[in-house]
C-alpha cells in the first residue's frame, strides 16, 4: 500500500499570504493518479485538483498543483477567508489512500 | 444538478450492523463506479472500498474485508454500504463518493454512525 505523508500538519498564515502544502509518497505515483481535496468544518471533502495539476470544475485559479514521482505540492496563491480548511492528498493505484491532511489556519 | 444524498444518522450497539444508503441524481448512475470513505471525529479520511458501475464487482480495503458489503440498485440509483460486527472505533462519518477516473469528484453529505 502506498503511504502518503503530508506536511506540515498545520500551517498558520494570514489572509493574502501564499500557502505551500506538501504530499510525499512512499513509492512513485503516476501523476494522473494524484488528487487534492479541501474539507471545510462540517462539510464533505471537495475535489480541488486531479491529475496532480488540473483544477476541478469551478475551482479558482489561485489553487495550483504540481509535482511528480514521490513529491507533490498544492499551492494556494493568495489565501482568501474561505480557504482556511483542511487539505488532503490522495492517490489511486491498486487501492486508494489519503494523506493525513494539512490544516491551514488563520494566524 | 448532480448530487449524492445519503441516509440519516444511525446509532448502533457494539456487535450490531448498519446499512447506509446513498442515492444519486442528476447524472447517469450506471456510468460511474462508487467509493465509500469514512472519517472518525476529528481524524483523517479512510478509504473503505469500491463497487463497479454495474454492481458485479467490489474491492474492499484490507482492514474492512469480512465486515463490509457494498451493493447497488440500478432501479433506484442507490448504493449501499453495510458494516457488521460494529465496534466503538467504527464511530465515524461515512461518505459515498463518485469516481471520476482516479479521483472522487462528487461526494455525499456524510452519514454519522455512532456505536455505543
Amino acid at each position: 500500500e502506498i503511504v502518503l505523508t503530508q506536511s506540515p500538519g498545520t500551517l498558520s498564515l494570514s489572509p493574502g499570504e501564499r500557502a505551500t502544502l506538501s504530499c510525499r509518497a512512499s513509492q512513485s505515483v503516476s501523476s494522473s493518479h494524484l488528487a487534492w481535496y479541501q474539507q471545510r468544518p462540517g462539510q464533505a471533502p471537495k475535489l480541488l485538483i486531479y491529475g496532480a495539476s488540473s483544477r476541478a470544475t469551478g475551482i479558482p485559479d489561485r489553487f495550483s498543483g504540481s509535482g511528480s514521482g514521490t513529491d507533490f505540492t498544492l499551492t494556494i496563491g493568495r489565501l482568501e477567508p474561505e480557504d482556511f480548511a483542511v487539505y488532503y492528498c490522495q492517490q489511486y493505484g491498486r487501492s486508494l489512500t489519503f494523506g493525513g491532511g494539512t490544516k491551514v489556519e488563520i494566524k | 444538478q448532480e448530487q449524492l444524498v445519503q441516509s440519516g444518522p444511525e446509532v448502533r450497539k457494539p456487535g450490531a450492523s448498519v446499512k447506509v444508503s446513498c442515492k444519486a441524481s442528476g447524472y447517469t448512475f450506471t456510468d460511474y463506479y462508487m467509493h465509500w470513505v469514512r472519517q472518525a471525529p476529528g481524524q483523517g479520511l479512510e478509504w473503505m472500498g469500491i463497487i463497479n458501475s454495474g454492481g458485479s464487482s467490489t474491492h474492499y480495503a484490507q482492514q474492512f474485508q469480512g465486515r463490509v458489503t457494498m451493493t447497488r440498485d440500478t432501479s433506484t440509483a442507490t448504493v449501499y454500504m453495510e458494516l457488521s460486527s460494529l465496534r466503538s472505533d467504527d464511530t465515524a462519518f461515512y461518505y459515498c463518493a463518485r469516481e471520476g477516473g482516479f479521483d472522487l469528484n462528487l461526494w455525499g453529505q456524510g452519514t454519522l454512525v455512532t456505536v455505543s
